[in-house]
């Protein structure tokens, strides 16, 4: 495709329910990250994949939070049992290399109420 | 860990003004700084970017300039158009990483027409 694509867009959760947020990088690109991005603030480093390896999970919140890319392309990032606090839009970004001109997906808004 | 500030937090120039955003870092070694657009609803755009054995890097009307020293890099936008109103967030690298970064809280730039 043109570039990263996300879904859903938007996904609303009552609190207690799990989600999954889906991420299609561009294709052939080797690096893909999640950021976590609340309202008003920068964007928060989750974590990173370079094909299907995980190499640093260490900006995931809590073991509520999880992200696989099992064949090295699409990611999921699932969270369970959300919480309030877990509002934020959820960011996908993927490079052909490291992680230098990462590009940037539109983003998965996600409110728990 | 690395810490990022950025100022101003908002900012409204008239069109065709420059406008200037300031970030400062605290880790020594990070070695890439890279500066995203945002506008309502997408994910952030990466502009420009600058490596560490570089002090200024210049793209048509937008560039960005760095001192190692006192640890700050700023983003200069000349002859500003409406279009240019978004918010614009600067980053640096975690150490000597590339993949991990460290985003500033963002200033939303507005061009009065």
């Amino acid at each position: 495709g043109a570039g990263v694509s996300q879904s859903p867009r938007y996904k609303v959760a009552k609190r207690g329910q799990d989600v999954a947020l889906r991420c299609d990088p561009i294709s052939g690109h080797v690096s893909l990250f999640w950021y976590q991005q609340a309202l008003g603030q920068g964007p928060e480093f989750l974590t990173y994949f370079q094909n299907e390896a995980q190499l640093d999970k260490s900006g995931l919140p809590s073991d509520r939070f999880f992200a696989e890319r099992p064949e090295g392309s699409v990611s999921t990032l699932k969270i369970q049992r959300t919480q309030q606090e877990d509002s934020a839009v959820y960011l996908c970004a993927s490079s052909p290399g490291g992680g230098e001109g990462g590009l940037f997906g539109p983003g998965t808004r996600l409110t728990v109420t | 860990g690395e810490n990022v500030e950025q100022h101003p937090s908002t900012l409204s120039v008239q069109e065709g003004d420059s406008a200037v955003i300031k970030c400062t870092y605290s880790d020594s070694a990070s070695n890439y700084f890279p500066w995203y657009k945002q506008e309502l609803g997408k994910g952030p755009q990466l502009i420009i970017d600058i490596r560490s054995n570089v002090g200024e890097k210049k793209d048509q009307r937008i560039a960005v300039t760095l001192n190692k020293t006192a640890k700050h890099f700023s983003l200069h936008i000349t002859e500003t158009q409406p279009e240019d109103s978004a918010v614009y967030f600067c980053a640096a690298s975690e150490g000597s990483g590339t993949y991990k970064y460290i985003f500033g809280t963002g200033t939303r730039l507005k061009v009065l027409a």
